[in-house]
């Protein structure tokens, strides 16, 4: 089955700077790849999404990279802010008629100010 | 409804009980998707369901574990015999099949806390 890696676990940035996570998934299958914001006590919040067929995409602050060849993919926040510190997952969606999605483990991100 | 309801939003047990926690999804959504997800920890899947295809099991951590869905709609989550271990947020999400054409992925619930003592 799929399986998603997740890096780093924790990542701690000064107000202002750029964080980044990475993800790799097993499965050349999988074609959709959510980003999921979980603050404290909250459920889990859609951020931003890529497909298979797409490199990348850009929200304000927030861009997602895929690199299908290498089954690599990125989450970029610009310009942090403290009220991007939450935990972060990145997911992988197998089509298989239903949409079963495996998570990565997590990153907890402290934004400084 | 408007969102995806869970119930109860705590629940504490003594271990060796057995608990329902419940899952109401958004109305017309096919698919339906139980998580765990322990302290500190990620998004353990456990088992999902799609339109009237056989449920994908495959994340049960046990035989204790066991999920219906009536109707196509409200889904229960039964853990037999509890044990400690079993101590985790169990979140619920569904999904349509618009929201991975358009995006949008899942939209979970807020989580029933169990606590096995």
């Amino acid at each position: 089955g799929e399986n998603v890696e997740q890096h780093p676990s924790t990542l701690s940035v000064q107000e202002g700077d750029s964080a980044v996570i990475k993800c790799t998934y097993s499965d050349s299958a999988s074609n959709y790849f959510p980003w999921y914001k979980q603050e404290l006590g909250k459920r889990p919040q859609l951020i931003i999404d890529i497909r298979s067929n797409v490199g990348e995409k850009k929200d304000q602050r927030i861009a997602v990279t895929l690199n299908k060849t290498a089954k690599h993919f990125s989450l970029h926040i610009t310009e942090t802010q403290p009220e991007d510190s939450a935990v972060y997952f990145c997911a992988a969606t197998l089509n298989t008629g239903g949409f079963k999605t495996i998570f990565g483990a997590g990153t907890r991100l402290f934004v400084k100010a | 409804g408007a969102g995806v309801s869970q119930s109860p939003s705590n629940k504490v047990t003594e271990k060796g009980k057995d608990v329902e926690l419940r899952c109401d999804p958004i109305s017309g959504h096919t698919a339906l998707y139980w998580y765990r997800q322990s302290l500190g920890q990620g998004l353990e899947f456990l088992i999902y369901f799609q339109g009237n295809s056989a449920p994908d099991k495959s994340g049960l951590p046990s035989d204790r574990f066991s999920a219906e869905r009536t109707g196509g709609s409200v889904s229960t989550l039964t853990i037999q015999r509890t044990q400690q271990e079993d101590s985790a947020v169990y979140l619920c999400a569904s999904s349509s099949r618009g929201s991975w054409d358009r995006g949008g992925g899942y939209t979970f619930g807020s989580g029933t806390r169990l606590t096995v003592v």
